[in-house]
């Protein structure tokens, strides 16, 4: 299957810093990629779609101005939390359709785990 | 928009058996059902997905059957191992992305 890395694996910082978190398609060229949350012991929730070329589309009740999303290129996402406090604390996962667009057969990276103090 | 039951939450199996966890979706035109494994610590796996032009896909160990009637699709394991311990979801598609059950926590007991 297709490949996605993200970049830190894990990361700690202070509360009221940002903190930026990549998402790579190793193998395939992705205009889409999407990036969901997941708290402890809870299921994942997609939290935006990421564009390349153009804005990030947000599910309802994220905050588009705390959770900047760039996708710079065909196979590169980046998620920055601005501002992040502890309730932002959680495991962030980036995914990528295996065909590049669309809601294909989705390829999920390995994650990343923030700890706000 | 689509909504993605699932259950059990938990499920432990003896090694060598069975297991079995079902889901239910609520939008009848969702077309695509994957499912994957995700162990702690780590993002989730693809393992099999099933489209719905077919009622089963069968991989080794690992199937999936699909309802479309009663809008579910089950993910069965024959021959649990040790190693098949994991969360598991179940997902359905979005206009964008995936949404997905809420997790089957299965313990294979040696």
């Amino acid at each position: 299957g297709a490949v996605v890395s993200q970049h830190p694996s894990r990361v700690i910082c202070k509360s009221g810093t940002s903190v930026k978190i990549e998402c790579r398609s190793l193998d395939f060229q992705a205009t889409t990629m999407f990036w969901y949350r997941q708290f402890p012991k809870q299921s994942l929730m997609l939290m935006a779609t990421s564009n390349e070329g153009s804005k990030a589309t947000y599910e309802q009740g994220v905050e588009k101005d705390k959770f900047l999303i760039n996708h710079a290129s065909l196979t590169l996402s980046t998620l920055t939390v601005t501002s992040a406090h502890p309730e932002d604390s959680s495991f962030y996962i980036c995914s990528a359709p295996s065909t590049g667009t669309g809601s294909d057969t989705q390829y999920f990276g390995p994650g990343t785990r923030l700890t706000v103090l | 928009g689509e909504n993605v039951e699932q259950h059990p939450s938990t499920l432990s199996v003896q090694e060598g058996d069975s297991a079995v966890i079902k889901c239910t979706y609520s939008d009848s035109a969702s077309n695509y059902f994957p499912w994957y494994k995700q162990e702690l610590g780590k993002g989730p796996q693809l393992i099999i997905d099933i489209r719905s032009n077919v009622g089963e896909k069968k991989d080794q160990r690992i199937a999936v059957t699909l309802n479309k009637t009663a809008k579910h699709f089950s993910l069965h394991i024959t021959e649990t191992q040790p190693e098949d311990s994991a969360v598991y979801f179940c997902a359905a598609p979005l206009r964008w992305g995936l949404t997905f059950g809420s997790g089957t926590q299965l313990t294979v007991l040696p």
